[in-house]
């Protein structure tokens, strides 16, 4: 199985300032025949289910504002909120879709300093 | 509106079954790939099962393989997850999810087995 591993586990950013959470996949996730990566990222609120955010690493879902940023290539990839919203309180997962089982990351929980 | 609701969940005795269903509404089910996801209390996701549109592509995650099958009725726009053998460790919100993707959710059904 994939492992992917999130980090921080938890963190906190003032108000408009940035944050970056980063998703580590124990084995490549870029399919080279298409030159995807399958990872996604999602975003869970309190009492709500996950919410995609991101999807091909990359690619935001529609809906989703543009200060989510999803990079990375391989086995490194990173969410940033380039500007924190109190909105933004949420805890945040990366998932690998390239191979069965598909697998999230533990999560990281995002607060407001 | 693009929408799933699950139903089935409750509370079961360890070794018992459960029958979830997963209604879609606002797109043409027939055509997308879906799942079940679940959510142990505290802990993130975890991906359940995947059946394509047409039935004949099915994957389980280990820890639910032989006892759990998925399902789905296309002209019900239905999707359905038959649990038997229940565990302790099966107790969590269930999801169902569209797509490779997990694009749309539900809003889950709770299974609790306990006795």
């Amino acid at each position: 199985d994939i492992v992917m591993t999130q980090s921080p586990d938890s963190l906190a950013v003032s108000l408009g300032e940035r944050a970056s959470i980063n998703c580590k996949s124990s084995q490549s996730v870029l399919y080279n025949s298409n030159n995807k990566n399958y990872l996604a990222w999602y975003q869970q609120k309190p009492g709500q289910p996950p919410r995609l955010l991101i999807y091909w690493a990359s690619t935001r879902e529609s809906g989703v504002p543009d200060r989510f940023i999803g990079s990375g290539s391989g086995t490194d990839f990173t969410l940033t909120i380039s500007s924190l919203q109190a909105e933004d309180v949420a805890v945040y997962y990366c998932r690998q879709y390239y191979n069965n089982p598909w697998t999230f990351g533990q999560g990281t929980k995002v607060e407001i300093k | 509106e693009v929408q799933l609701v699950e139903s089935g969940g409750g509370l079961v005795q360890p070794g018992g079954s459960l029958r979830l269903s997963c209604v879609a509404s606002g797109f043409t089910f027939s055509d997308y790939n879906m799942n079940w996801v679940r959510q142990a209390p505290g802990k993130g996701p975890e991906w359940l099962s995947y059946i394509n549109s047409s039935s004949n592509t099915i994957y389980y995650a280990d820890s639910v393989r032989g006892r759990f099958t998925i399902s789905r009725d296309n002209a019900k726009n239905s999707l359905y997850l038959q649990m038997n053998s229940l565990r302790v460790e099966d107790t969590a919100v269930y999801y169902c999810a569209r797509n490779r993707t997990l694009d749309v959710w539900g809003q889950g059904t709770t299974v609790t087995v306990s006795s």
